[in-house]
C-alpha cells in the first residue's frame, strides 16, 4: 500500500479558508467513506479532527470540514486563527488496513 | 476519560526485539473497539504498523507484518507490540491508539520515543 499523497505545505492569513488535499486511489479513499483527518502540533500526538470524510468528534470547532470527491479528500478549515498552525494528515480505510498521507504544514501567516 | 499510555525501553539494539506494552483506563479494551499502533519516525509522517481486536483478531501493515506482532491481555487492560529484528530505520516514536471500526483514531496515548542504537 502506497501512502496517500498531501501537498508538503500550505499557508493562509488569519481569517481566510484554505484547503488541504489527499489523494489515493478506488482501493482506499475512492473505495470507502472511511477517511479521517488529524491535526499534530509539535511533540504532541495526533487529534482527530474529521472522521469518515465529513463527521466532526464532540468538541472539534465546525471551522473544521471535510469532504470527498472521487479519490481525492479535503480539508477545509475555515477563518483561520494561528493556533490551527500544525501538521495536518489524512488517513483511509483500506481493505484490514490504514494508510496514512505525508502530511501538510500549515503556516499561518 | 479513555487514557492509554505507552511503556517500554527507549532503546533497543540493532536485530534485536522491540516490544512496547500501552496501558488502557477509562475504557474496558473487552468492551469493544480496535486498538492500534502507529509510528512517526523523527521529523517525518505517521506510518500504521498494526490493529488488534479485543477478541484477538489482528490486522498489520504488509510491509512490516512478518515481523510484528500485537497482543491483548484483557485482564490488564493492556495490548502490546512486538517488533523482531530492528534497525536504524525502526527509530520512531510509538504511539498507541484506540481506532473505530473503520480507523478512526479518537484517543492516542502520548507517544514513546525509541532509539534503535547499538
Amino acid at each position: 500500500q502506497s501512502a496517500l499523497t498531501q501537498p508538503a505545505s500550505v499557508s493562509g492569513s488569519p481569517g481566510q479558508s484554505i484547503t488541504i488535499s489527499c489523494t489515493g486511489t478506488s482501493s482506499d479513499v475512492g473505495g470507502y467513506n472511511y477517511v479521517s483527518w488529524y491535526q499534530q502540533h509539535p511533540g504532541k500526538a495526533p487529534k482527530l479532527m474529521i472522521y469518515d470524510v465529513s463527521n466532526r468528534p464532540s468538541g472539534v470547532s465546525n471551522r473544521f470540514s471535510g469532504s470527498k470527491s472521487g479519490n481525492t479528500a479535503s480539508l477545509t478549515i475555515s477563518g483561520l486563527q494561528a493556533e490551527d498552525e500544525a501538521d495536518y494528515y489524512c488517513s483511509s480505510y483500506t481493505s484490514s488496513s490504514l494508510v496514512f498521507g505525508g502530511g501538510t504544514k500549515l503556516t499561518v501567516l | 476519560q479513555v487514557q492509554l499510555q505507552e511503556s517500554g525501553p527507549g532503546l533497543v539494539k540493532p536485530s534485536e526485539t522491540l516490544s512496547l506494552t500501552c496501558a488502557v483506563s477509562g475504557y474496558s479494551i473487552s468492551s469493544g473497539y480496535y486498538w492500534g499502533w502507529i509510528r512517526q519516525p523523527p521529523g517525518k509522517g505517521l506510518e500504521w504498523i498494526g490493529s488488534i481486536y479485543h477478541s484477538g483478531s489482528t490486522y498489520y501493515n504488509p510491509s512490516l507484518k512478518s515481523r510484528v506482532t500485537i497482543s491483548v491481555d484483557t485482564s490488564k487492560n493492556q495490548f502490546s507490540l512486538k517488533l523482531s529484528s530492528v534497525t536504524a530505520a525502526d527509530t520512531a516514536v510509538y504511539y498507541c491508539a484506540r481506532l473505530g471500526g473503520w480507523g478512526a483514531g479518537d484517543y492516542w496515548g502520548q507517544g514513546t520515543l525509541v532509539t534503535v542504537s547499538s
